[in-house]
């Protein structure tokens, strides 16, 4: 596997369940980070993780929980959501410490909440 | 409130033809900016950047340009390929490396190229 690979690509889920986003990336990047896309909507950032640290938490709210075990690996924990969460995740990483830097992204997860 | 701003939902160009893509922002602390290219169900792809303290960048077809006293941006490409067709994002970021920085996107442009 090259790039950044995200599982599952679709996951429809209740209100009441708990369900895991995975992310992984097999280019060395030590940066990663959640997107969400809602319809009609730019891409919005969520987390930031940077050599595993949470660096930044854009005002998600706690049904969101994200976890950087290591520099390859980003989770985003999802329980008790409501409908209007539904979006597409996407997953991204980029090389920290660059003079010039870009993030990669992932194919997404298209997330369905009923 | 949206800082990074594409206001036209799609465009479309004849085959051979320049394509011009348009990008606004408010923030005046953002000094890196970006566009990605997206097709369906695949994750943006990074295809060009520029600093604030440049006002153009050329990488084979597509040239961006900065203009920081309009807060404006464009993408061009040219000569348009079938290939292009795909949704265009523009993004924004307070930090042009050394740091991990989340970026501000718009909400895209769709790019249509007619045969």
């Amino acid at each position: 596997e090259t790039g950044v690979t995200q599982t599952p690509r679709h996951l429809v889920m209740g209100m009441t369940n708990k369900k895991s986003l995975k992310c992984e990336q097999h280019l060395g990047h030590n940066a990663m980070y959640w997107y969400k896309q809602s319809a009609k909507k730019p891409l919005e950032l969520m987390f930031v993780y940077n050599f595993k640290e949470q660096t930044e938490n854009n005002s998600v709210p706690s049904r969101f929980s994200p976890e950087c075990p290591n520099s390859s690996h980003l989770f985003l924990h999802l329980h008790t959501l409501q409908p209007e969460d539904s979006a597409l995740y996407l997953c991204a990483s980029s090389l920290d410490g660059g003079a010039v830097y870009e993030q990669y992204f992932g194919p997404g997860t298209r997330l369905t909440v009923t | 409130d949206q800082q990074v701003k594409q206001n036209s939902p799609s465009l479309s160009v004849q085959e051979g033809r320049i394509s011009i893509l348009n990008c606004d922002y408010t923030n005046s602390m953002f000094d890196y900016f970006l566009w990605y290219k997206k097709y369906p169900a695949e994750g943006p792809t990074f295809l060009i950047s520029i600093s604030s303290i440049k006002d153009k960048n050329e990488d084979g077809r597509f040239t961006v340009f900065l203009n920081k006293s309009a807060k404006h941006l464009s993408l061009h490409i040219v000569p348009s390929q079938p290939g292009d067709s795909a949704v265009y994002f523009c993004a924004a970021s307070v930090g042009s490396g050394g740091g991990a920085d989340g970026l501000t996107f718009g909400k895209g442009t769709h790019l249509i190229i007619q045969p």
